[in-house]
């Protein structure tokens, strides 16, 4: 158990659909990230939140919407994906220092997501 | 910008036998390499890293990594792979950011110990 939780751990959906997925982190952590894992490919990072602030978007198409309303959860909103968004969305947090040199990601297990 | 590179998709070892995956990077400046691993159905586990210091670095589980800064390399290692060993491994270099710590990962090694 990392000290981080993610649900659902499948979601199906069609392209119409929306959905949320959830991480809570239990670590008392300031920094919380949305990293998206395809077969064969390295880890993309999507978002990256400091204190409930966006610090980092990478490009990513609006139809991922996240959302951090404190620092122990952290959402991501699906609204009209597309199949090629089928992937692992995995959530991590780390304790978002300054001078993080030394930190450490701790990462739930992640949420597989097929887009029908 | 700095990035890691895993050249093999797969590693396939013999139980008793010693592994390496591989990890070649490229950064501007001092490296910081991490190594983290994925069993089936879980997140990513962190297993050593790399800041300073000496380069044989020791992790969880038994595993080490050499950094070696003439090749660029941080390949993580094993003296005697276990078949509970098989699992994802990921290569990773920080990405300087004011706050948090950003990781680059590699696209990952499937590593296959069998019995």
């Amino acid at each position: 158990e990392t000290g981080v939780t993610q649900t659902p751990r499948h979601l199906v959906m069609g392209m119409t659909n929306k959905k949320s997925l959830k991480c809570e982190q239990h670590l008392g952590h300031n920094a919380m990230y949305w990293y998206k894992q395809s077969a064969k490919k390295p880890l993309e990072l999507m978002f990256v939140y400091s204190l409930e602030e966006r610090v980092e978007n990478n490009s990513v198409p609006s139809r991922f919407s996240p959302e951090c309303p404190n620092s122990s959860h952290l959402f991501l909103h699906l609204h009209t994906l597309q199949p090629e968004d089928s992937a692992l969305y995995l959530c991590a947090s780390s304790q978002g220092e300054a001078d993080a040199t030394n930190e450490k990601l701790f990462f739930g297990s992640g949420t597989q997501l097929s887009v029908l | 910008a700095q990035s890691v590179a895993q050249p093999e998709d797969q590693v396939n070892v013999a139980e008793g036998n010693p592994l390496t995956v591989k990890c070649t990077y490229s950064v501007s400046g001092n490296p910081y390499l991490f190594w983290y691993v994925q069993y089936p159905n879980r997140g990513l586990q962190f297993l050593l890293k790399y800041i300073t210091g000496d380069n044989l670095v020791k992790g969880s589980y038994g595993f080490e990594a050499e950094f070696n800064k003439s090749q660029t390399s941080f390949h993580l290692k094993k003296p005697s792979a276990l078949v509970s060993d098989s699992a994802l491994y990921f290569c990773a270099v920080r990405d300087k950011m004011e706050y948090g710590n950003k990781l680059v990962f590699g696209a990952g090694t499937i590593l296959r110990v069998k019995s």
